[in-house]
């Protein structure tokens, strides 16, 4: 059974400062890694998308990784604002019908 | 707006009641979902469809019914729940091709409380 882990459950950085948020799978036989954020009361908005023959993306100040053979990726979030405090969920899409298996989620706060 | 629209926004409902909660995609997706996320808990699927049929239940309590009439309408009606079932349900929807899973969008979802 597929497991997704996200470790620290919480993180606290100053404005300005670079920073990584890593999420780990049990089971490498996966089709593609979605990041998403999620703000209090609302729902996901996907950041990035991961196929399983990539090993990174790009959109803006986020940059994400995907080791697929050690379960491991990486959400690099450059320069933080406090605009960017959310939670950050990490995704495995193990199944043709593109179900997810979800981690709780890193909530981060950027102070000012 | 991510182009999935769920209403009700908030729902309180007491344990005897029956109550639906609605979802509506905008973006010409083939397959849609309802998950559920808990306090202190990872999201969980609960069912997806793929082109209007059923293809996952994810040993979901008979209490909780989806019904996909198209492919831009997904559905779950409630009843007899119990206060465990109280948190936010969240309706996804993406367009599967052959291979790969594609980028799924999400609603704002649905609080539910059972009192």
């Amino acid at each position: 059974k597929q497991e997704v882990t996200q470790i620290p459950a919480a993180l606290s950085v100053p404005e300005g400062e670079n920073l990584v948020l890593n999420c780990s799978f049990t089971d490498s036989a996966i089709y593609n890694l979605q990041w998403f954020r999620q703000d209090p009361g609302k729902g996901l908005t996907s950041l990035l998308l991961i196929q399983s023959s990539q090993r990174e993306q790009t959109s803006g100040r986020l940059n994400a990784s995907l080791d697929k053979s050690s379960g491991r990726s990486t959400l690099y979030i450059a320069a933080s604002q406090p605009g960017d405090s959310a939670t950050y969920l990490c995704a495995v899409n193990t199944g043709a019908n593109s179900k997810l298996t979800f981690g709780k989620g890193i909530t981060l706060s950027v102070r000012p | 707006e991510t182009g999935v629209t769920q209403t009700p926004r908030h729902l309180v409902m007491g344990m005897t009641n029956k109550k639906s909660l609605k979802c509506e995609q905008h973006l010409g997706h083939n397959a849609m979902y309802w998950y559920k996320q808990s306090a202190k808990k990872p999201l969980e699927l609960m069912f997806v469809y793929s082109l209007e049929e059923r293809v996952e239940n994810n040993s979901v309590p008979s209490r909780f019914s989806p019904e996909c009439p198209n492919s831009s309408h997904l559905f779950l009606h409630l009843h007899t729940l119990q206060p465990e079932d109280s948190a936010l349900y969240l309706c996804a929807s993406s367009r599967l091709a052959s291979g790969f899973g594609n980028t799924i969008y999400f609603g704002e979802g649905s609080w539910l409380t059972v009192v």
